[in-house]
């Protein structure tokens, strides 16, 4: 695909439910970030893939947040029992390589966001 | 801890005029990027800066980098409503780490 892209573009759900926001990476690049953005808090970093892996989860809120990445590829955030706070726009950005080896510039390029409303 | 701290939060300025916009940062960076981000859209890649005394030109906005002040400037020339955005400036480490961003810098172009 031409650039990432994320899945739904908005959800609206009710507290206490449990939401998976999709993401699929531009094609080869084996990095893969999750970030929050809410009105008032900016961006905040939630966690980043390489490859499959996960080396850094420190931007999880709490145990209710998790994601997953299978085939180097797509990527889903997972929120259990959500709640209002939860309320924000999700982004998913991939780049060529986290570590910078390929690329020192680590370019990270963004989807367009998941909109997720907590009634 | 990297901190990023960006001023002015909100800036107003007529089509025509000059600005400057600012980014500090709290420790030693080796990569400084700027975003622009339209209202309901995510966030549009400007400027990737690596290296002290980097500056980069695109069309009215210009950025630059000095790592020694720990400092980042982007600078708008001649304003035009288009470029009535939200800027970002950010900065990461080598190596696996994620994006530090500033609060981000709301711009308003009026005639």
């Amino acid at each position: 695909g031409a650039g990432v892209s994320q899945s739904p573009s908005n959800k609206v759900t009710e507290k206490g439910k449990d939401v998976e926001l999709r993401c699929d990476p531009i094609s080869g690049h084996t990095a893969l970030y999750w970030y929050r953005q809410s009105l008032g808090q900016g961006l905040e970093f939630l966690i980043y893939f390489q490859g499959n892996s996960a080396p850094d989860k420190s931007g999880l809120p709490s145990d209710r947040f998790s994601a997953e990445r299978t085939g180097g590829s797509v990527s889903t955030l997972t929120i259990q029992r959500t709640q209002q706070e939860d309320s924000a726009v999700y982004l998913c950005a991939s780049s060529l390589d986290g570590a910078g080896v390929l690329s020192p510039y680590n370019e990270q390029f963004f989807g367009p966001g998941t909109r997720l409303t907590v009634l | 801890e990297l901190k990023v701290e960006q001023n002015p939060l909100f800036l107003s300025m007529q089509e025509g005029k000059n600005y400057t916009i600012y980014c500090n940062y709290s420790t030693t960076s080796d990569r400084l990027y700027w975003y622009r981000q339209d209202p309901g859209k995510s966030l549009e890649s400007l400027f990737v800066l690596l290296s002290n005394g980097a500056v980069k030109q695109e069309g009215r906005l210009m950025a630059s980098l000095d790592t020694k002040a720990r400092l980042s400037t982007l600078h708008i020339t001649a304003a035009v409503h288009d470029l009535s955005a939200t800027y970002f400036c950010a900065v990461d480490k080598s190596g696996n780490t994620p994006l530090v961003f500033g609060k981000g810098t709301r711009l308003s172009v009026i005639a």
